[in-house]
């Protein structure tokens, strides 16, 4: 069964700094993969998506990341943290047929 | 352009109640998903639902839950006799015609119903 592991329950970086958060798949056939935010009692929105081609994707606010099929990884980053960016990030995945597979999430905090 | 809506976005009950949760997609949709988020446990998929009819339910638990789409109206994921477990955010989907297959599976979220049961 298909299935998606965020390393990292809560991550904390300094306002200004690089944000990296960590997402990995299982997966015999490469999916579609997802990231969306969730900022505090709404719903989640789409951050970016990786589906075929160019394997850097670039999202909305400065977000982007990168498929790596030989590592099954697609981690999202952002050069510059902003306190706005503080929210819950969900990594997801879908083979294209199936509903998607969402992973725990990440809670970023940013600190000033 | 009205987004996915959800009603009701709080709703409390007792114990042995029931809940009723409606889902209005966004315009142009015709496929509806429900997924059930408990805290630190990320978003569980529960069912798939096109109109009048149920593509999979494979994450809908065995008993006290049901969800329909029907021809008119929203779709609406029901509850029966509430247990404290239950208590969770609900959310729904949506996705254009043709489904996962046409949409790479994509989806469109509404805000959420939390359902607190007492």
């Amino acid at each position: 069964a298909q299935s998606v592991t965020q390393l990292g329950s809560h991550v904390s970086v300094s306002e200004g700094a690089l944000v990296l958060l960590r997402c990995n798949y299982s997966s015999s056939v490469p999916p579609y993969l997802f990231w969306y935010v969730q900022y505090p009692n709404q719903g989640l929105q789409l951050l970016l998506k990786y589906t075929t081609g160019a394997t850097l994707v670039k999202g909305i606010n400065g977000f982007e990341a990168e498929f790596k099929k030989s590592e099954t990884s697609f981690h999202l980053t952002k050069p510059s943290a902003h306190m706005s960016d503080a929210a819950e990030y969900f990594c997801a995945a879908s083979l294209g047929n199936t509903p998607l597979v969402f992973g725990k999430g990440t809670r970023l905090s940013v600190i000033a | 352009n009205a987004g996915v809506m959800q009603n009701p976005r709080h709703l409390v009950r007792r114990r042995g109640q029931e809940a009723r949760l409606r889902c209005s997609p966004m315009k142009g949709h015709s496929h509806v998903y429900w997924y059930r988020q408990l805290p630190e446990e990320g978003l569980k998929f529960m069912v798939y639902l096109q109109k009048e009819n149920i593509i999979d339910e494979s994450g809908m638990p065995k008993e006290r839950f049901s969800a329909e789409f029907p021809k008119e109206g929203p779709s609406i994921l029901r509850i029966q006799q509430v247990v404290r477990g239950d208590s969770a955010a609900y959310f729904c989907a949506s996705s254009p015609p043709g489904g996962l297959f046409a949409n790479t599976g994509e989806l469109f979220f509404g805000e959420g119903s939390r359902l607190t049961v007492l």
